[in-house]
């Protein structure tokens, strides 16, 4: 089945600061989303970006399909910011999900 | 904005205990997903729901899990026999098609005692 790998597990960041999060998959997907899980364990959409450029305010995402890898960048962190990110790549009808990036934005 | 809702928001049951968790899709949604996330891992695809079947399930999703669409808007999933190991977050997600956004919603927290 496919692989999904994020990086980096963990990231400390100050507030203001800029980080980027990268997903690599091992097979061509027809699905990519970026989810922020809040520390009440919800599940945030943020992008559903199988290939291209999206931004929303302070994120934005970038997929290369034929490279089988997505970067989420994060600008001027806020601390409303931290919790867990988590790609997940779609494979025929399910998502296939990362372990997730852990992010910590200090004030 | 349309949401996916589940109830209730956290379970506590004892072991062999038979649970239903409940879904409300977003309305035009035609695909009907359930995840689980035990605590501090990722998230697990369990099954995907399409024009009343099950499509794929993976390997957790065995004979003591089930999913129920009993009317036009609800989507259940059931644990006939809880065991420790079942103790996670469940979300339930939607789409239209089968290829684009899964959306998702807030949860249940099953504990099982």
């Amino acid at each position: 089945g496919i692989q999904v790998e994020q990086s980096p597990p963990d990231l400390i960041l100050q507030e203001g600061a800029n980080s980027t999060l990268r997903c690599n998959f091992s097979d061509s997907v027809n699905n990519l989303q970026w989810f922020h899980q809040n520390p009440w364990g919800q599940l945030i959409n943020l992008f559903y970006i199988p290939s291209g450029t999206k931004q929303n305010r302070r994120l934005s995402a970038t997929t290369v399909a034929t490279e089988r890898y997505s970067l989420l960048y994060i600008s001027s962190s806020q601390t409303t910011d931290s919790g867990v990110y988590f790609c997940a790549v779609g494979d025929n009808r399910k998502l296939i999900w990362g372990l997730g990036t852990s992010l910590a934005v200090n004030p | 904005e349309p949401e996916v809702t589940q109830t209730p928001s956290h379970q506590v049951t004892q072991m062999g205990q038979e649970v239903i968790l409940r879904c409300v899709p977003i309305s035009n949604h035609l695909y009907f997903y359930w995840y689980r996330q035990i605590l501090g891992q990722k998230v697990e695809f369990l099954v995907s729901f399409y024009n009343n079947e099950i499509s794929e399930k993976s390997e957790i999703f065995d004979d003591q899990f089930s999913v129920e669409r009993p009317d036009g808007s609800n989507f259940t999933l059931k644990i006939r026999s809880t065991k420790l190991e079942d103790s996670a977050m469940y979300f339930c997600a939607s789409g239209r098609d089968s290829q684009e956004t899964q959306y998702f919603g807030p949860g249940t927290r099953l504990l099982v005692l």
